[in-house]
């Protein structure tokens, strides 16, 4: 099974800041990383996919990029609502479709 | 616009089963890929199990194989996830999951409520 492992853990970032959590595969996945946000009793909601597209309604300050094991969501310009915990997952290997561990970002 | 409205779950024995069911409407059911994730209390996402269109392929994560089964109705727009043989480690909030597009373009892109399964004595 293909292993995501994500970092940092947690942050700690002010209203305004940009922030970048990693996501590193144990083997190429071609781009099949997707991006979810999660806020505390919430249900987790996708950002991005293919790494770097935007799910429709999804504010311009999410980006994704990365190719081969390594990918990158950064948020330009954290915003009070982003406070929250982000997950990658890659969709390439059919169907397990792992998770990241989580990065909490915090005030 | 798609919803997922998921029943069943609660408190059950160790050992003691449970089915979960996902009610899906504002889109054609039978043209996608379903799944059921878990999150266990303060924990991270867990992809459980996965069927096809039609529910001809089904799939499971290595630490609920051969004790859960999942199952669709396309007649009824309805998903189940039948758990036995329950563990504490099960313990998790359960999500009704729709998987979007082909590679690279997958993602989960409508999830359910969420429903919590104990497993306690």
């Amino acid at each position: 099974d293909i292993q995501m492992t994500q970092s940092p853990s947690s942050l700690s970032a002010s209203v305004g800041d940009r922030v970048t959590i990693t996501c590193r595969a144990s083997q190429d996945i071609t781009n099949a990383v997707a991006w979810y946000q999660q806020k505390p009793g919430k249900v987790p909601k996708v950002l991005l996919y293919a790494a770097s597209r935007l799910e429709s309604g999804v504010p311009s300050r999410f980006g994704g990029s990365g190719s081969g094991t390594d990918y990158t969501l950064t948020i330009n310009g954290l915003q009070p609502e982003d406070f929250a915990t982000y997950y990658c997952q890659q969709l390439q290997v059919y169907p397990t479709w792992t998770f990241g561990q989580g990065t909490k970002v915090e005030i | 616009e798609a919803h997922l409205v998921q029943s069943g779950g609660g408190l059950v024995q160790p050992a003691g089963s449970l089915r979960l069911s996902c009610a899906a409407s504002g889109f054609s059911f039978s043209s996608y890929e379903m799944n059921w994730v878990r999150q266990a209390p303060g924990k991270g996402l867990e992809w459980v199990s996965y069927i096809s269109k039609g529910g001809i392929t089904t799939y499971y994560a290595d630490s609920v194989k051969g004790r859960f089964t999942i199952s669709r109705d396309d007649a009824k727009n309805s998903l189940y996830l039948q758990m036995n043989s329950l563990r504490a480690e099960d313990t998790a909030v359960y999500y009704c999951v729709r998987l979007q597009g082909g590679v690279p373009n997958r993602r989960f892109d409508y999830w359910g409520q969420g429903t919590l399964v104990t497993v306690s004595s």
